[in-house]
């Protein structure tokens, strides 16, 4: 089956800008999970989102937002965008499996804001 | 909150010998713990789960295990190659949180011919 679909796979920003990420889950996953991966920071946990539904959010500032389609697809946003929120924004397509998560990454996004 | 470490110096190693990696976590016993390989650029790829009820799992030349008691969790390649060579990244977390996943910040293997 195909994977995870993320894209763009690069983009630049100007601070105070906003973007918007997007990724096509596995088909028949119904889970889609953000994270943000830093040097620093390592990949941290943004938001997941079930059945169009949020269902678990990370400590992130209200500027990252994130919506889920009837067809899975997601999509997150980053408004007024700082010069910190350059990282690579992964997405996971979901499966859980008797409690258990399984979690299969996209690519990424590599977003770097100037 | 949980609180995840993981070798925070890069491992260097020789080609063929045996790669130990280590996860210490804080805090909660987590449900399962998970190791991913990460080459740059990619995200993210799954390689091998241990349940907390195991000590130890093994899948071609990877071993887990799994130490409650001391909050440890060590992988190790055994006939390292430079294909081994990426970033490797342990995730737990208890049952039934979704698609909610506490990564450690990853340990950079490098295996030299």
């Amino acid at each position: 089956k195909a994977g995870v679909t993320q894209t763009p796979r690069y983009l630049i920003k100007t601070r105070g800008q906003q973007v918007t990420l997007s990724c096509s889950p596995i088909s028949g996953h119904r889970s889609v999970s953000w994270y943000q991966q830093t040097p620093g920071q390592g990949l941290q946990f943004l938001f997941e989102y079930f059945s169009e539904t949020q269902r678990n959010k990370g400590n992130f500032p209200g500027r990252f937002s994130g919506r889920q389609f009837s067809n899975s697809r997601s999509e997150m946003n980053v408004s007024t965008l700082e010069l910190g929120d350059s990282a690579l924004y992964l997405c996971a397509s979901i499966e859980t499996r008797r409690g258990i998560t399984e979690a299969f990454f996209g690519q990424g996004t590599r977003l770097t804001v100037v | 909150s949980q609180k995840i470490e993981q070798n925070s110096e890069a491992l260097n190693i020789q080609e063929g010998k045996t790669a130990t990696l280590t996860c210490n976590y804080t805090n909660y016993s987590p449900a399962y713990l998970q190791w991913y390989r990460q080459d740059p650029g990619r995200g993210p790829v799954f390689l091998l789960l241990i349940r907390e009820n195991e000590k130890e799992k093994r899948k071609e030349r990877l071993k887990v295990t799994f130490d409650t008691t001391l909050k440890q969790s060590l992988f190790h390649i055994t006939a390292s190659q430079p294909a081994d060579s990426a970033t490797y990244l342990c995730a737990l977390d208890r049952y039934n949180q979704g698609g909610k996943l506490i990564f450690g910040q990853g340990t950079e293997l490098s295996v030299k011919p």
